[in-house]
């Protein structure tokens, strides 16, 4: 069966440090990933998104990047955090040709930037 | 541009009441509707979903309607209970490239018992 693994679970990190959180998918193969964040007390906002290794494409200008090095894995990173990074960051993957096409959400990580 | 809108924003009812939560979308080529349940800390999770061929589906206690000429969708749970209690999300299944989806604000639903 297909799985998503997301860690670091909870990160406290300074203002200005760089950060990294990674996503990987088990048991399936090409899926479309995402990132998600949510403020808290708000909804989901597409962050990017990549249809194959080394495709990123990007919903929202900001000090954030991310990466698909391999088919199932998918990092998001930054160089220098800012207070406003703050937030509930979502992978999600779904298998095109999958019925139901829903998004399956990663556990996600709970990142303070203080 | 793409857009979800969903009403009410915060919704409280005694349990074994009735909920619905209403969404409209602005993108005639949306296809593909899904509801999503979060509870407190934790991440979203696929409940139910509609396909633009189909008007109505059910599965126990929820159900969704789907109104295509008009763009909008429901969300019905009936004879609520507190485990419930949840934000729920709308969301609409663009079927871009890259299926994208475009999620509603969200509805926080309190069922009191």
């Amino acid at each position: 069966s297909q799985t998503i693994h997301q860690w670091p679970a909870t990160l406290v990190q300074p203002v200005g440090s760089p950060l990294s959180l990674e996503c990987t998918v088990e048991g399936t193969s090409n899926p479309n990933l995402y990132w998600y964040r949510q403020a808290a007390g708000r909804g989901l906002q597409l962050l990017f998104y990549s249809v194959g290794i080394g495709q990123i494409s990007s919903e929202v200008p900001q000090n954030l990047s991310a990466s698909r090095p391999q088919d199932r894995q998918f990092i998001l990173s930054s160089k220098k955090l800012l207070l406003s990074d703050s937030g509930f960051y979502l992978c999600a993957w779904i298998h095109r040709g999958r019925i139901p096409y829903g998004y399956t959400f990663g556990s996600g990580t709970r990142l303070t930037v203080v | 541009g793409e857009n979800v809108e969903q009403h009410p924003s915060t919704l409280s009812v005694q349990e074994g009441d009735s909920a619905v939560i209403k969404c409209t979308y602005s993108d005639s080529a949306s296809n593909y509707f899904p509801w999503y349940k979060q509870e407190l800390g934790k991440r979203p999770q696929l409940i139910i979903d509609i396909r633009s061929n189909v008007g109505e589906k059910k599965d126990q206690r929820i159900a969704v309607t789907l109104n295509k000429t008009a763009k909008h969708f429901s969300l019905h749970i009936t004879e609520t209970q507190p485990e419930d209690s949840a934000v729920y999300f709308c969301a609409a299944d663009l079927k871009t490239s890259y299926d994208k989806v475009i999620f509603g604000p969200g509805t926080s639903l309190s069922v009191i018992p």
